[in-house]
């Protein structure tokens, strides 16, 4: 069974506008949220982190939400630049036995139009 | 560059045999994990190293084993190979466990 869902494989975005990325997950004991970006033949690499105990967190053009009760996280790309144009992977860490490894989601495609 | 570097970064070999996949961490990480990429899947979780020890393990088969060294580099061994594991095989490491993994360019690994 998928823990970490992002449901939409693409998504596409005027250059200046805003990118919203979403992810759902289904476990509750998840605690600490990460989002990756990928170009191709480049390995996966880490945009922003959120705690559970947070429901907001910032860095620059980047902005995560948490809604726990809601078991959803988001990306918010301001203003979106064509350079944004990768693949997005939402993450959780895993908990107990599996504390300490990260659990992707399958991502998704953003292409930013100039 | 993520400092963790992976090699080979391509192989390419035949049903049937076995591979090992090499991955140096960061300097002073001391957690490894190793992920698989199939065609339009997301980042599989294989299995995960802290300081030589194993401390999880994934979906990963029972043809594939790995270890973590003294020197803290880690080996993947693929064997018996066959088609459906061509793939793209990524390291990544951290400081400790759970915090944000820095991954390398990753082994695409073609099995004919």
């Amino acid at each position: 069974d998928q823990q970490v869902k992002q449901n939409s494989p693409s998504l596409s975005v005027q250059e200046g506008r805003i990118s919203i990325l979403n992810c759902d997950y289904t476990n509750s004991m998840f605690d600490y949220f990460l989002w990756y970006k990928k170009y191709p033949a480049e390995g996966p690499t880490f945009l922003i982190s959120i705690s559970s105990i947070k429901d907001k967190n910032e860095d620059g053009r980047f902005t995560v939400f948490l809604n726990k009760s809601a078991k959803h996280l988001s990306l918010h790309i301001v203003p979106s630049q064509p350079g944004d144009s990768a693949v997005y992977f939402c993450a959780a860490r895993g908990y107990g036995g599996s504390q300490g490894n990260l659990i992707f989601g399958k991502g998704t495609k953003l292409s930013v139009k100039p | 560059d993520s400092g963790v570097t992976q090699t080979p970064k391509h192989l390419i070999t035949a049903t049937g045999q076995r591979v090992t996949l090499r991955c140096s961490p960061r300097s002073g990480d001391l957690s490894v994990y190793w992920y698989q990429q199939s065609l339009d899947q997301g980042l599989q979780f294989l299995i995960h190293y802290y300081n030589g020890e194993e401390r999880a393990k994934g979906n990963i088969l029972e043809r594939f084993s790995a270890q973590q060294f003294p020197d803290l580099h880690s080996e993947l061994n693929l064997s018996s190979l066959e088609l459906g594991d061509s793939a793209l095989y990524f390291c990544a490491s951290s400081v400790v466990a759970g915090s944000e993994a820095f991954f390398g360019q990753g082994t695409r690994l073609t099995v004919v």
